[in-house]
């Protein structure tokens, strides 16, 4: 069935630094990807998304580049901050007319001043 | 825009008793999930509603069980619930434009359910 493997964390850095959380997935055919961020006490947010190969995701400096050829999903930031401290998830739409989504297990990015 | 409303935001039960989480979609948002997520496991996928139909169900007992209304407002219940049930689940609407395709959930706060 579908999966989906992310980097495990915790992933600690200091401000102003670069960020590249991993992301590969297993699929047949074409799913959608994703990346949520979970801040503490909340629910998940929709980061960004790509729905077909080599299309980038985009929002608030993170991106992520959807490569079919490695099947992966990496999300970077060039500078990050410390409100962008949270859990990280990788997730991929199943097809079919289903909108379920399968999920990482999350990644948490500390980000210190 | 209202987002997603989940209630309640906290619920203590006992082990045994049965539990009903509600979820409001944002308006015009036909599609519902339920994941349950919890340290060990993460987030699972419980059910997916559209149009008042069950269209997916993960992999739980069936004391896990849920429904959709006509106004896209959702429910579920766990009875006889055990210590491991003990999870946040949240609720998550999307706009369904057409078949096949997938616009990403939004997702509420959640219900933080412990079972004591």
């Amino acid at each position: 069935g579908d999966s989906v493997t992310q980097m495990e964390g915790p992933v600690t850095l200091s401000e102003e630094a670069f960020l590249t959380i991993n992301c590969t997935y297993t699929a047949t055919g074409y799913p959608s990807l994703f990346w949520y961020v979970q801040y503490p006490g909340e629910g998940l947010q929709l980061l960004l998304k790509a729905t077909k190969a080599d299309d980038k995701g985009s929002n608030k400096g993170f991106e992520a580049t959807y490569r079919k050829e490695t099947t992966s999903f990496h999300l970077e930031k060039g500078s990050v901050q410390v409100s962008d401290s949270a859990v990280y998830f990788c997730a991929l739409g199943a097809q079919g007319g289903s909108e379920k989504l399968v999920f990482g297990k999350g990644t948490k990015l500390t980000v210190n001043p | 825009k209202a987002g997603v409303t989940q209630t309640p935001r906290y619920l203590i039960k006992t082990r045994g008793q049965q539990v009903t989480l509600s979820c409001s979609p944002i308006s015009g948002h036909r599609s519902v999930s339920w994941y349950q997520q919890t340290p060990g496991q993460g987030l699972q996928f419980l059910f997916e509603y559209f149009s008042e139909t069950q269209r997916n169900k993960g992999n739980f007992p069936g004391r896990f069980s849920g429904r959709q209304f006509s106004n896209s407002r959702s429910e579920m219940n766990v009875s006889t619930l055990e210590l491991g049930d003990s999870a946040l689940y949240l609720c998550a609407s999307s706009l369904v434009r057409k078949k096949g395709s997938n616009y990403g959930y939004t997702f509420g706060s959640g219900t933080r359910l412990t079972v004591v």
